[in-house]
């Protein structure tokens, strides 16, 4: 199975600040990675497809690079609403697998 | 719009099964396969399976094989997920959600399902 890890684990983030997580991969699965948003006791939400597409009305102030082993998401300005935790998921190879995930809190 | 509507949440013995319900709306129930992932209390998702709406086999995580049945029911617009022998280990939330194009990622979620093993 592919692993995907995360790093950080928590992130500590104040209103306005920009944010970046990564998720590597163990084995190359070119951009076949998605990322997913989720609040306490609610789905997961995509935000992002193909490594860098973001889904649609998905606010701008996300985005997604790379390709590979190594992705990030980038949050260029945090909104209150924004304070979740978020998922990475590869689709490349059967299992499809997810990052352990990354809680962004308020600082 | 697009919604999946689950079924709500059980309390299971351990050694029992449970049938766990989707139900989709506001799109072509066959044009788009479903799949089910779990998350256990304060972990992360797993994938379990998908199955294609439009027929053929499901395809099963390796962790749940024998034990993880999905079933579809077109007339209803909706899939099932059973899970058999339950053990503690299986308690958790579990959702269906809607693949967009065949691509294994996930655009529409349905609401989550908890399903207790206690004895």
């Amino acid at each position: 199975d592919i692993q995907m890890t995360q790093f950080p684990s928590t992130l500590s983030a104040s209103v306005g600040d920009r944010v970046i997580i990564t998720c590597r991969a163990s084995q190359s699965i070119g951009n076949w990675l998605a990322w997913y948003q989720q609040k306490p006791g609610k789905a997961p939400k995509l935000l992002i497809y193909k490594a860098s597409n973001l889904e649609s009305g998905v606010p701008s102030w996300f985005s997604g690079s790379g390709s590979g082993t190594e992705f990030t998401l980038t949050i260029s300005s945090l909104q209150p609403d924004d304070f979740a935790t978020y998922y990475c998921q590869q689709y490349k190879t059967y299992p499809w697998t997810f990052g352990q995930g990354t809680r962004v809190e308020i600082k | 719009q697009v919604q999946l509507v689950q079924s709500g949440a059980e309390v299971k013995k351990p050694g029992a099964s449970v049938k766990v319900s989707c139900e989709a709306s506001g799109y072509t129930f066959t044009n788009n396969y479903i799949h089910w992932v779990r998350q256990a209390p304060g972990q992360g998702l797993e994938w379990m399976g998908v199955i294609n709406p439009s027929g053929g086999s499901p395809t099963y995580a390796q962790n749940f094989q024998g034990r993880v049945i999905l079933t579809r029911d077109r007339s209803a617009s909706t899939v099932y997920m059973e899970l058999t022998s339950l053990r503690s280990e299986d308690t958790a939330v579990y959702f269906c959600a809607r693949d967009p194009a065949g691509e294994y990622y996930f655009d529409y979620w349905g609401q989550g399902s908890l399903v207790t093993v206690s004895s």
